[in-house]
Formats: C-alpha cells, sequence, structure tokens
C-alpha cells in the first residue's frame, strides 16, 4: 500500500528556478525520506529528516515536515537541468519493521 | 564502498517462462530489500530480509515469485511462470541499520515479459 503522496504528480519549471514538492502521509513515522529517480536509474537516496526534526538542509535541498499535518514538503533551490528526475518521498513508519512506504513519486523538468 | 549489484540490467521473456535476478548488496549490510516499481509508480516491496531470514513477505505472489538470500549476503528473486503484468524494474536495496540512515539501492532489472 502506498502512504504517502507526491503533489504535484509533475513540475517544468525553468532552469535557475526553486522547485517545490510536496508528500503527505497517514501514520505516525519514524523519519521521512526523500530520494530522487533518473530515468531507467536505480533510486538515489537524498535525505532522511527525523520525526522530532522540522527542517534540514543538504546542499540546494531543503526539507521540511510538519508531523501535526502530516506532510513534508522538498525544496530544490537553483535548479539545474540535472535536477530533472522523478522524486519520491518515503516513510518509515512506526512499527513498520524498518520498511519503507512509497509515494507514487513527483517528475520534475528544468527546461534549460 | 561498492554500491548495490544487480544483474541482469535487462530481460526479455515471453509469458509463462522463467526469470532470475540477482542481488550482491553493500557489504555488511543485513537488510536487504526487493521492490517491484511499474512504470510511473513508487516501488512495491515484495520481500525483506534480515541476515538470512524473511522479515516480511506478505506482498510477495507466492503461487509465482520465490526468493532467498543464502548465507545473508547475495540474494536471488525468481519468476515462474511469468506473467504479462510482471513487466516491471526490479529493484534491490539494502541498509545497514533498518531505515535510519537510508536504503542503498542497485540500478534494477528491466523486465519486459511478452
Amino acid at each position: 500500500s502506498q502512504q504517502g503522496e507526491e503533489d504535484p504528480q509533475a513540475l517544468s519549471i525553468q532552469e535557475g528556478e526553486n522547485a517545490t514538492m510536496n508528500c503527505s502521509y497517514k501514520t505516525s513515522i519514524n523519519n521521512l525520506q526523500w530520494y530522487r529517480q533518473n530515468s531507467g536509474r536505480g533510486l538515489v537516496h537524498l535525505i532522511l529528516i527525523r520525526s522530532n526534526e522540522r527542517e534540514k538542509h543538504s546542499g540546494r535541498l531543503r526539507v521540511t515536515l510538519d508531523t501535526s499535518k502530516k506532510s513534508s514538503s522538498l525544496l530544490i533551490t537553483a535548479s539545474r537541468a540535472a535536477d530533472t528526475a522523478s522524486y519520491f518521498c518515503a516513510t518509515d513508519a512506526v512499527d513498520s519493521n524498518y520498511q519503507l512506504i512509497w509515494g507514487a513519486g513527483t517528475k520534475l523538468i528544468i527546461k534549460p | 564502498e561498492a554500491g548495490v549489484a544487480q544483474s541482469p540490467r535487462y530481460k526479455i521473456i515471453e509469458k509463462r517462462q522463467s526469470v532470475a535476478f540477482w542481488c550482491n548488496p553493500i557489504s555488511g549490510h543485513a537488510t536487504l530489500y526487493w521492490y517491484q516499481q511499474i512504470l510511473g509508480q513508487g516501488p512495491k516491496l515484495l520481500i525483506q530480509f534480515q541476515n538470512n531470514g524473511v522479515v516480511d513477505d506478505s506482498q510477495l505472489p507466492k503461487d509465482r515469485f520465490s526468493a532467498e538470500r543464502l548465507k545473508g549476503v547475495d540474494s536471488t528473486l525468481k519468476i515462474q511462470p511469468a506473467k504479462l503484468e510482471d513487466s516491471a524494474v526490479y529493484l534491490c536495496a539494502s541498509s545497514a541499520r533498518g531505515n535510519s540512515l537510508g536504503q542503498y539501492f542497485g540500478p534494477g532489472t528491466r523486465l519486459l515479459v511478452l
């Protein structure tokens, strides 16, 4: 079953602009993770935010977590053509045996 | 460190044939996952191993899918017989401590069933 739901399903922006993707989930979590998947390739772990954290940064990435609203956002600043990919949020739910539950992803296209 | 290795990268078979995928996780990673990813969807967990024991295989279609992790290292996933709806990318991932530090994925095996 899919717990995470990303919004929007697809996003197209100009290079240099910021891209924001949102994720909503249903149950209590230990942490929430964001992954990137380039076309035809495996998933790459981008960032993990724990349930007691509200914001986390990694390079051009900024993730926020609002456990009261069961939602997270991923911001990519100063986007580049190489950021074109699908982005997935995955939740490590409490009592889940370390399983991740995945959303359907946001397809991000950066136009040069 | 070397990443998660998978083979083959691509496989085309006819329905009712058998196919097997292989995965070598990152050295020292105790947890290994097999996922099925259908085009346009997120990954769906098929089976999770902790060392050589099965933690969860509730979403594995056991009438046709099987998986093993001998000696708690390499793993194989088999489909026998394959159906058209099995066309997907099969991803293997491993993690050191459950999901506390994230999962590391292999490149996947793209399966097409004709």
